[in-house]
């Protein structure tokens, strides 16, 4: 069964304080693999897609690797503004239609 | 660019009652989707429409039913309301990047029923 798992469920940080998130997966194949951030009560916004191992990416404090079986959300100089969830999901080859397996998320917290 | 919009925003009903979520996007993707989530379960796949005139079961489809109105509008129906439905209602919609689809969710619909 393909499954996302990703950790630690909780991370709290001080300002400045830089950090990894972790999402590993079970999916053979993978077409892509996907972070959103998420606010409380607002809908994910997209943050990055990476499509192959060794690809990486970079939005300002955020920098996202892929490995074959698991990426990386590298927060660097952290501020509280970067305080929400992290969610990671994977598009499998085989999955009908173009439907994502999302992980339960990350939730970060950033003090100053 | 509205992106993806929801209405309503929060909705309170009770157990029997039916009610229609409703989706529109104005980005000219031709894939749609609606999820639920729920504390300590992520986000599941409900229903999905892969293009205009075609949808499909995901996930978790017992006690939904979805209409793909046109090339914007998916609507999301709960015919007969029950507790377990409870939830935070999402939908999204997709463009094909790179042969892959990166999917853009709206504000979402809260959902209480008692």
């Amino acid at each position: 069964e393909d499954q996302v798992t990703q950790s630690p469920e909780a991370l709290r940080l001080q300002e400045g304080e830089s950090s990894s998130l972790n999402c590993s997966y079970t999916v053979s194949g993978l077409r892509g693999l996907f972070w959103y951030r998420q606010d409380p009560g607002k809908g994910p916004e997209f943050l990055f897609t990476l499509y192959s191992a060794g690809e990486e990416k970079e939005k300002e404090r955020l920098k996202a690797t892929l490995t074959k079986k698991e990426s990386f959300l590298h927060i660097t100089a952290p501020k509280p503004e970067d305080s929400a969830t992290y969610l990671c999901a994977v598009q499998p080859p085989n999955q009908a239609g173009t439907a994502l397996i999302f992980g339960k998320g990350t939730t970060l917290s950033v003090s100053s | 660019n509205a992106g993806v919009t929801q209405t309503p925003k929060f909705q309170v009903l009770k157990t029997g009652q039916s009610m229609t979520l409703q989706c529109a996007q104005d980005m000219n993707h031709n894939s749609m989707y609606w999820y639920r989530q729920d504390p300590g379960m992520g986000l599941r796949l409900i229903y999905y429409s892969a293009s205009e005139g075609t949808t499909d079961k995901g996930e978790v489809p017992n006690g939904y039913n979805v209409s793909r109105l046109n090339k914007r509008e998916f609507s999301l129906r709960l015919e007969s309301a029950a507790p377990s439905q409870t939830s935070v209602y999402f939908c999204a919609s997709s463009a094909r990047q790179a042969g892959t689809d990166t999917q853009y969710f709206g504000p979402g619909t809260r959902l209480t029923v008692l």
